[in-house]
This record gives structure tokens, sequence and C-alpha cells, in this order.
């Protein structure tokens, strides 16, 4: 069965300093693969996606993720986090047609 | 545009009532889902129209809870009677399906969401 894992539940980094938020899946064929952010009280915002091609995936905001199909994951990474992206992260995975399946989340905390 | 359109934002009832969330997606999208947010179990598809019809109501908890999408620009999601652990945050996000084939997927966009609180 697919599935998403975000290891991490909570991370508190400096501002102006680099992250990295891990996320691994589990699929039996090609994976396709979200990030979403969730700032407070609001909705959820696709970051990025992987679907095929270059497994460096640019997004918004300044965020890039790394597909690494021998290691099953799928980090984001910022070089230099700001205040704003205090945010809850999550990872997906998409299973068919537009359904996708949620990890757990990463909640991001930023220390001025 | 405005964007998903969620009413109420918040919603605090009692055990037993009927609760209904009403969800306008984005003019000219054709697919729209219904999520359930909770701390235990994270974010759960609960249902997802294409054309207004249902396409996979596979993660319907239960009978007390039914959704509908009369018109391309407007749906509900139901729950009668509500119980204490319906408590939760529901999302509603809507696409547009360009072309529907496996592995075809199109951006979710999202509305702000309904706290429900079930006394």
């Amino acid at each position: 069965a697919q599935s998403v894992t975000q290891p991490d539940i909570h991370i508190t980094v400096s501002e102006g300093a680099s992250l990295e938020l891990r996320c691994n899946y589990s699929y039996g064929a090609t994976p396709y693969l979200f990030w979403y952010v969730q700032s407070p009280g609001q909705g959820l915002q696709l970051l990025l996606k992987y679907f095929s091609g270059d497994t460096l995936v640019q997004g918004i905001k300044g965020f890039e993720a790394e597909f690494k199909r021998s290691q099953s994951s799928f980090n984001l990474r910022k070089p230099s986090v700001h205040w704003s992206d205090a945010a809850e992260y999550f990872c997906a995975v998409g299973t068919s047609y537009d359904k996708v399946i949620f990890g757990p989340g990463t909640s991001l905390s930023v220390i001025p | 545009d405005a964007g998903v359109i969620q009413s109420p934002r918040h919603e605090v009832t009692e055990m037993g009532q009927e609760v209904t969330l009403r969800c306008k997606p984005i003019s000219g999208h054709n697919s729209l889902f219904w999520y359930r947010q909770t701390m235990m179990r994270g974010l759960e598809l609960l249902i997802y129209f294409n054309n207004n019809v249902p396409i996979d109501d596979s993660g319907m908890p239960e009978d007390r809870f039914s959704a509908k999408m009369p018109n391309a620009s407007f749906s509900t999601l139901k729950i009668q009677p509500s119980e204490p652990r319906d408590s939760a945050v529901y999302f509603c996000a809507s696409s547009l399906e360009v072309t529907r084939q496996v592995g075809s997927y199109n951006e979710q966009f999202f509305g702000p969401g309904t706290r429900l609180t079930v006394l």
C-alpha cells in the first residue's frame, strides 16, 4: 500500500540557516510526489511536484526537492530560511488520477 | 479569482445535531475534493467529485457522512448525527482536470477550511 512518512514532527531553525525536511514514500510504481505548505489557519498550497525527468525540482518561495529512487526519498530543501517560512509542511504521493496520500506533516519554527 | 470558498469557517455544535459544510470551488474547475484533518489521522481524503459526479467515496468514514455536488459551483458535506470524534478541520479543494488518465495530476487548490467542534 502507498504511504508517506515524515520522520521529523517538529523542526526549529534560525532565520538565515539552511533547511532540509525529510520525506520517505512507499509506492510500487513510479511515484508522483508533492510538497505542500500550510500556514496557520490556512489551506494547503502546492510548493512543488515531481512527475518525471530531472530529479531536482524547483518550486515556489525558493524551495527545491530532490527525488532519490534508491532511497525512496523526496526531501525538501531551502538554502536560507525566512521567518515567513514557519508553517506545516506536508509531503504527498499521488496514487491514481488526482488522489494523493499525505504524510503526517512537519511543523517548522523559525527563530529570529 | 476568490479561490475556493468554504463556509462556515468555524462551527460549534452539540452531539447529535446535523452539520452542513459548504464549498464553492474555483470557477471553471471540474474536480472537487473533501478532506478531513485531525492530529491523530492527519489529512485524509473523504470523497472526490469529477464533473459533479462522485468518483471515489471510499474515505467517507460511515453512513453519518454524506456529500453532494448539485452543480459545478457548489458542494456540501453533511454529518448527521454529529459526534465528538467528528471534530476536525474539513478542507475542500478543487482542480481543473484537463486529461483524465492515470498519472495526469492537476494541482489542487485548497480552501481555508472549516473548523468543526462537536461538544
